[in-house]
């Protein structure tokens, strides 16, 4: 069964590092989201992408984050300038299609660490 | 704003008890709806959803959820719980593109 790959697991990086997160959705899907959560908080959305562009982002999403998709199996998300409250647990989502009828796909997320 | 409620932070079940997990939300007059499992080292996997339709929806691995428009919820059932169960349940609401997670709740099931 297709699943939606993050790489790595766990990162640990010092405060002002920029870190890059990987995603692989799913071969045919075409939206991808990033979510983060911070250990004892709730899952929050980060950001929508769909055809090469950001579709929607949240007010976390501020100019330290970017996401592209370099190749076409690839989705990533950078960090510029890690702070201690970047850590979290950051999920990648795929789905078909847009809106609630298409499901999201989760991966098993990266576990981001900031010392 | 919309908000995604789940009251119980933890809940503690016996295997073989039955199981309800509560979730309230706050947007929408048609909401669509969805409860997500994770398991440790996990993604989150969904359970089941609610787009409009009958009030009881039903789901994998046994669970069903039923919407009550009166009072904004969505509670997750299981009429017999399996160790297997234990996990951390994520209410979740959607919201134009993206979704409204819940806070989690954490079940731990005793044998």
């Amino acid at each position: 069964e297709p699943e939606v790959t993050q790489t790595p697991s766990h990162q640990v990086t010092q405060m002002g590092q920029e870190v890059i997160l990987r995603c692989v959705p799913i071969s045919n899907h075409l939206y991808f989201y990033w979510y983060r959560q911070i250990l004892g908080q709730k899952v929050e959305f980060l950001v929508s992408f769909y055809n090469n562009e950001i579709s929607e982002k949240s007010e976390i999403f501020d100019d330290q984050f970017s996401v592209e998709r370099p190749d076409g199996s690839n989705f990533t998300l950078k960090i510029r300038s890690t702070k201690l409250e970047d850590s979290a647990m950051y999920f990648c989502a795929s789905a078909v299609g847009q809106g609630a009828r298409n499901e999201q796909f989760f991966g098993p997320g990266t576990r981001l660490t900031v010392l | 704003a919309q908000s995604v409620t789940q009251p119980d932070i933890h809940i503690t079940v016996s295997e073989g008890a039955s199981l309800e997990l509560r979730c309230n939300y706050s947007y929408g007059a048609t909401p669509y709806l969805f409860w997500y499992v994770q398991s440790p080292g996990q993604g989150l996997q969904l359970l089941l959803k609610y787009f409009s339709g009958d009030t009881l929806v039903q789901g994998i691995k046994g669970f069903e959820a039923e919407f009550k428009r009166s009072q904004s919820s969505f509670n997750l059932r299981k009429p017999s719980v399996h160790w297997s169960d234990a996990a951390e349940y994520f209410c979740a609401e959607s919201y134009g593109n993206k979704l409204v997670f819940g806070a989690g709740t954490i079940l731990r099931v005793k044998s």
